[in-house]
Protein backbone atom coordinates (compact mmCIF):
# COMPACT_ATOMS: atom_id res chain seq x y z
CA UNK A 1 0.00 0.00 0.00
CA UNK A 2 1.21 3.20 -1.21
CA UNK A 3 -1.31 5.51 1.24
CA UNK A 4 -2.88 6.79 -1.97
CA UNK A 5 -6.41 5.15 -2.40
CA UNK A 6 -8.78 5.74 -5.72
CA UNK A 7 -12.12 4.20 -6.07
CA UNK A 8 -13.56 2.71 -7.75
CA UNK A 9 -11.03 0.37 -9.53
CA UNK A 10 -12.85 -0.40 -12.23
CA UNK A 11 -15.98 1.71 -14.28
CA UNK A 12 -17.91 1.06 -17.32
CA UNK A 13 -19.93 3.93 -18.13
CA UNK A 14 -22.16 4.98 -21.58
CA UNK A 15 -20.96 7.72 -23.05
CA UNK A 16 -24.24 9.67 -21.82
CA UNK A 17 -23.39 8.85 -18.60
CA UNK A 18 -21.86 11.10 -15.65
CA UNK A 19 -19.61 9.30 -12.96
CA UNK A 20 -16.73 11.00 -10.59
CA UNK A 21 -13.37 9.15 -9.56
CA UNK A 22 -12.29 9.78 -6.46
CA UNK A 23 -8.60 9.53 -4.87
CA UNK A 24 -7.49 9.80 -1.02
CA UNK A 25 -3.96 10.20 0.50
CA UNK A 26 -3.03 9.50 3.48
CA UNK A 27 0.22 10.63 3.47
CA UNK A 28 0.00 14.25 4.74
CA UNK A 29 1.00 15.50 1.18
CA UNK A 30 0.36 19.05 0.10
CA UNK A 31 0.23 17.98 -3.72
CA UNK A 32 -2.41 15.95 -5.99
CA UNK A 33 -2.16 14.84 -9.82
CA UNK A 34 -4.39 13.37 -12.16
CA UNK A 35 -2.60 10.95 -14.76
CA UNK A 36 -3.60 8.83 -17.61
CA UNK A 37 -2.42 6.03 -18.77
CA UNK A 38 -3.11 4.38 -22.25
CA UNK A 39 -1.42 1.66 -23.93
CA UNK A 40 1.87 2.08 -25.67
CA UNK A 41 1.60 5.69 -24.47
CA UNK A 42 3.78 7.59 -21.78
CA UNK A 43 1.90 8.62 -18.54
CA UNK A 44 0.08 11.81 -19.73
CA UNK A 45 -0.56 14.46 -16.97
CA UNK A 46 -3.97 16.12 -16.87
CA UNK A 47 -3.76 17.83 -13.51
CA UNK A 48 -1.86 19.05 -10.76
CA UNK A 49 -3.01 20.63 -7.68
CA UNK A 50 -0.89 22.46 -4.60
CA UNK A 51 -2.34 23.46 -1.78
CA UNK A 52 -5.55 22.69 -3.29
CA UNK A 53 -4.86 25.79 -6.20
CA UNK A 54 -5.21 24.08 -9.68
CA UNK A 55 -1.63 24.64 -11.02
CA UNK A 56 -1.57 22.61 -14.36
CA UNK A 57 -4.29 22.09 -16.59
CA UNK A 58 -2.76 19.80 -19.68
CA UNK A 59 -5.45 21.40 -22.70
CA UNK A 60 -7.30 18.35 -21.20
CA UNK A 61 -11.19 18.39 -22.22
CA UNK A 62 -13.96 20.04 -20.53
CA UNK A 63 -15.34 16.58 -20.22
CA UNK A 64 -13.22 15.99 -17.40
CA UNK A 65 -13.34 18.15 -14.45
CA UNK A 66 -11.59 18.58 -11.48
CA UNK A 67 -11.94 18.92 -7.89
CA UNK A 68 -10.04 19.07 -4.94
CA UNK A 69 -11.79 20.20 -1.43
CA UNK A 70 -8.93 19.82 0.27
CA UNK A 71 -5.22 18.35 0.24
CA UNK A 72 -6.35 14.84 0.82
CA UNK A 73 -9.01 14.56 -1.38
CA UNK A 74 -9.09 14.83 -4.96
CA UNK A 75 -12.16 13.86 -7.59
CA UNK A 76 -12.21 13.55 -10.96
CA UNK A 77 -15.51 14.47 -12.97
CA UNK A 78 -16.72 12.43 -16.14
CA UNK A 79 -19.59 13.42 -18.01
CA UNK A 80 -20.23 12.49 -21.96
CA UNK A 81 -16.41 10.51 -22.66
CA UNK A 82 -16.07 9.48 -25.99
CA UNK A 83 -14.57 5.73 -26.13
CA UNK A 84 -10.72 6.74 -26.78
CA UNK A 85 -10.99 8.06 -23.28
CA UNK A 86 -11.03 4.38 -22.17
CA UNK A 87 -7.74 4.12 -19.63
CA UNK A 88 -6.25 3.57 -16.47
CA UNK A 89 -6.89 6.98 -14.76
CA UNK A 90 -4.09 7.32 -11.98
CA UNK A 91 -3.80 9.81 -9.17
CA UNK A 92 -0.63 10.44 -7.29
CA UNK A 93 0.34 13.11 -4.37
CA UNK A 94 3.82 14.48 -3.30
CA UNK A 95 4.77 16.74 -0.81
CA UNK A 96 5.72 19.64 -2.72
CA UNK A 97 8.35 20.85 0.24
CA UNK A 98 10.91 21.29 -2.88
CA UNK A 99 9.02 22.08 -5.54
CA UNK A 100 6.72 19.51 -7.97
CA UNK A 101 9.84 18.60 -9.68
CA UNK A 102 11.63 17.26 -7.61
CA UNK A 103 9.11 15.18 -5.53
CA UNK A 104 8.78 11.89 -5.18
CA UNK A 105 5.22 10.82 -6.65
CA UNK A 106 3.11 8.26 -4.60
CA UNK A 107 0.67 7.16 -7.00
CA UNK A 108 -2.70 4.90 -6.35
CA UNK A 109 -3.55 1.58 -7.89
CA UNK A 110 -5.77 3.27 -10.77
CA UNK A 111 -9.20 2.99 -11.72
CA UNK A 112 -9.90 1.35 -15.57
CA UNK A 113 -12.12 3.45 -17.08
CA UNK A 114 -14.12 1.50 -20.03
CA UNK A 115 -16.19 4.37 -22.27
CA UNK A 116 -19.25 2.03 -24.51
CA UNK B 1 9.33 21.54 -22.76
CA UNK B 2 10.96 18.34 -21.93
CA UNK B 3 10.98 14.98 -24.04
CA UNK B 4 11.96 12.15 -22.60
CA UNK B 5 12.49 8.62 -24.85
CA UNK B 6 12.85 5.43 -23.05
CA UNK B 7 14.31 2.10 -25.24
CA UNK B 8 14.00 -0.48 -25.39
CA UNK B 9 9.96 -0.57 -24.98
CA UNK B 10 10.00 -4.40 -24.26
CA UNK B 11 12.94 -6.55 -23.21
CA UNK B 12 13.38 -10.05 -21.89
CA UNK B 13 16.20 -11.87 -20.09
CA UNK B 14 16.92 -15.16 -18.64
CA UNK B 15 16.47 -15.41 -14.97
CA UNK B 16 19.55 -14.11 -13.15
CA UNK B 17 21.09 -12.38 -16.30
CA UNK B 18 21.07 -8.41 -16.02
CA UNK B 19 18.26 -5.81 -17.71
CA UNK B 20 19.69 -2.49 -18.99
CA UNK B 21 16.70 0.38 -20.01
CA UNK B 22 18.26 3.26 -21.52
CA UNK B 23 16.60 6.85 -21.30
CA UNK B 24 17.36 10.00 -23.20
CA UNK B 25 15.90 13.73 -22.31
CA UNK B 26 15.99 16.81 -24.43
CA UNK B 27 16.73 20.00 -21.82
CA UNK B 28 19.40 20.14 -20.50
CA UNK B 29 18.49 22.06 -17.21
CA UNK B 30 16.54 18.54 -16.34
CA UNK B 31 17.97 17.88 -13.01
CA UNK B 32 15.83 15.23 -11.50
CA UNK B 33 15.73 11.40 -12.80
CA UNK B 34 13.79 8.59 -10.63
CA UNK B 35 12.76 5.55 -12.02
CA UNK B 36 9.25 3.53 -11.56
CA UNK B 37 8.13 0.29 -11.31
CA UNK B 38 4.86 -0.97 -12.41
CA UNK B 39 3.59 -4.29 -11.62
CA UNK B 40 0.46 -5.43 -13.12
CA UNK B 41 -2.93 -4.11 -11.04
CA UNK B 42 -0.80 -1.31 -9.06
CA UNK B 43 0.46 1.79 -9.93
CA UNK B 44 4.04 2.89 -10.51
CA UNK B 45 5.89 2.81 -7.55
CA UNK B 46 9.59 4.93 -7.35
CA UNK B 47 12.39 2.28 -7.13
CA UNK B 48 15.53 4.54 -7.34
CA UNK B 49 16.31 8.56 -8.53
CA UNK B 50 18.94 10.09 -9.30
CA UNK B 51 19.91 14.08 -9.03
CA UNK B 52 22.15 15.75 -11.41
CA UNK B 53 25.03 16.28 -8.88
CA UNK B 54 25.71 12.63 -8.92
CA UNK B 55 26.89 10.26 -11.75
CA UNK B 56 25.93 7.01 -10.60
CA UNK B 57 23.51 5.80 -7.18
CA UNK B 58 23.07 1.92 -6.52
CA UNK B 59 20.76 -0.18 -4.29
CA UNK B 60 21.39 -3.50 -4.08
CA UNK B 61 20.85 -5.11 -7.06
CA UNK B 62 19.46 -1.68 -9.13
CA UNK B 63 21.72 1.13 -10.03
CA UNK B 64 21.07 4.62 -12.38
CA UNK B 65 23.96 6.18 -14.05
CA UNK B 66 23.72 9.74 -15.47
CA UNK B 67 25.74 10.87 -18.55
CA UNK B 68 24.88 14.89 -18.27
CA UNK B 69 26.95 15.80 -21.36
CA UNK B 70 25.20 13.02 -23.59
CA UNK B 71 21.64 13.87 -22.28
CA UNK B 72 20.96 10.25 -21.05
CA UNK B 73 20.54 8.00 -18.22
CA UNK B 74 20.27 4.48 -17.32
CA UNK B 75 18.76 2.01 -15.24
CA UNK B 76 20.39 -1.54 -14.53
CA UNK B 77 19.47 -4.72 -13.14
CA UNK B 78 21.36 -7.12 -11.81
CA UNK B 79 20.81 -10.84 -11.40
CA UNK B 80 17.07 -10.69 -12.31
CA UNK B 81 14.52 -12.31 -10.21
CA UNK B 82 10.71 -13.68 -11.92
CA UNK B 83 9.46 -10.74 -9.66
CA UNK B 84 11.54 -7.99 -11.13
CA UNK B 85 9.14 -8.91 -14.32
CA UNK B 86 6.83 -5.41 -14.66
CA UNK B 87 6.85 -2.46 -16.24
CA UNK B 88 9.78 0.42 -15.75
CA UNK B 89 9.37 4.46 -16.33
CA UNK B 90 11.92 6.82 -16.55
CA UNK B 91 11.30 10.29 -15.76
CA UNK B 92 13.06 13.51 -15.74
CA UNK B 93 12.23 17.10 -14.76
CA UNK B 94 13.55 20.78 -13.98
CA UNK B 95 14.09 22.39 -10.84
CA UNK B 96 10.87 24.18 -9.44
CA UNK B 97 7.19 23.59 -10.23
CA UNK B 98 7.72 21.65 -13.42
CA UNK B 99 5.82 18.49 -12.97
CA UNK B 100 7.94 15.31 -14.19
CA UNK B 101 7.73 13.65 -17.80
CA UNK B 102 7.73 10.20 -17.99
CA UNK B 103 9.00 7.72 -20.84
CA UNK B 104 6.84 5.50 -22.59
CA UNK B 105 7.61 2.63 -20.56
CA UNK B 106 9.57 -0.37 -20.80
CA UNK B 107 7.74 -4.28 -20.30
CA UNK B 108 10.75 -6.31 -18.52
CA UNK B 109 9.80 -10.31 -18.70
CA UNK B 110 12.62 -12.69 -16.62
CA UNK B 111 11.79 -15.68 -17.52
CA UNK B 112 12.45 -18.65 -14.88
Amino acid sequence: ETGVTQTPRHLVMGMTNKKSLKCEQHLGHNAMYWYKQSAKKPLELMFVYNFKEQTENNSVPSRFSPECPNSSHLFLHLHTLQPEDSALYLCASSQASRGLGTDTQYFGPGTRLTVL
Amino acid sequence: GENVEQHPSTLSVQEGDSAVIKCTYSDSASNYFPWYKQELGKGPQLIIDIRSNVGEKKDQRIAVTLNKTAKHFSLHITETQPEDSAVYFCAASIRGNTPLVFGKGTRLSVIA
